[in-house]
């Protein structure tokens, strides 16, 4: 079965530290990947994707991924967070099947 | 705001009763997938919808099932609670089935005693 593994499971940074945050997934096949994003009390928002092409994706609020296909790895990138960035953050593939599979969550945590 | 609505907000409901749960699309959205999010995992795929057909399902007992109506709302039904379905319950819109992105709902928060 298709999974998805996100590395670090709960993470704590300073302000102004950079952030990389890993996913793996099994699939080989052809297939989209996403980076969502949840802050406290709030739902699921998208913050980038990568359907084609440039294998860097920039998002929103400054993160940018990049996929590695030879490695099956869509990381989450910052490099320089704000404590308004505390948050989980979900990366997720999808098939063509429409199915969308998420990883446990990363939980970030910037310390002012 | 993705524009895709959810209700209730919350919902308490004992073991062994019936609940259902409502998703508002977004105008023009003609597929809706819902999944489960357990407290501290991710979202679990439970099924699709598109234009009123189940398109897909994951590893969930029958017990699960859903509506989707042309107006581009869907509801999903769970009969027989048991504890273990106390979880945060997400609808998510996309524009078509397949490589199309998923616009998610506030959730609704089911506790089941």
């Amino acid at each position: 079965a298709q999974s998805v593994s996100q590395h670090n499971h709960h993470v704590i940074l300073s302000e102004a530290a950079s952030l990389e945050l890993g996913c793996n997934y099994s699939y080989g096949g052809t297939v989209n990947l996403f980076w969502y994003v949840q802050y406290p009390g709030q739902h699921l928002q998208l913050l980038l994707k990568y359907f084609s092409g440039d294998p860097l994706v920039k998002g929103i609020k400054g993160f940018e991924a990049e996929f590695i296909k030879s490695k099956f790895s869509f990381n989450l990138r910052k490099p320089s967070v704000q404590w308004s960035d505390t948050a989980e953050y979900f990366c997720a593939v999808k098939e063509n099947t429409g199915k969308l599979i998420f990883g446990q969550g990363t939980t970030l945590q910037v310390k002012p | 705001e993705t524009g895709v609505t959810q209700s209730p907000t919350h919902l308490i409901k004992t073991r062994g009763q019936q609940v259902t749960l409502r998703c508002s699309s977004q105008s023009g959205h003609n597929t809706v997938s819902w999944y489960q999010q357990a407290l501290g995992q991710g979202p679990q795929f439970i099924f699709q919808y598109y234009r009123e057909e189940e398109n897909g399902r994951g590893n969930f007992p029958p017990r699960f099932s859903g509506l989707q109506f042309p107006n581009y709302s869907s509801e999903l039904n769970v009969n027989a609670l048991e504890l273990d379905d106390s979880a945060l319950y997400l609808c998510a819109s996309s524009l078509d089935a397949g490589w199309e992105t998923q616009y998610f709902g506030p959730g609704t928060r089911l506790l089941v005693l």
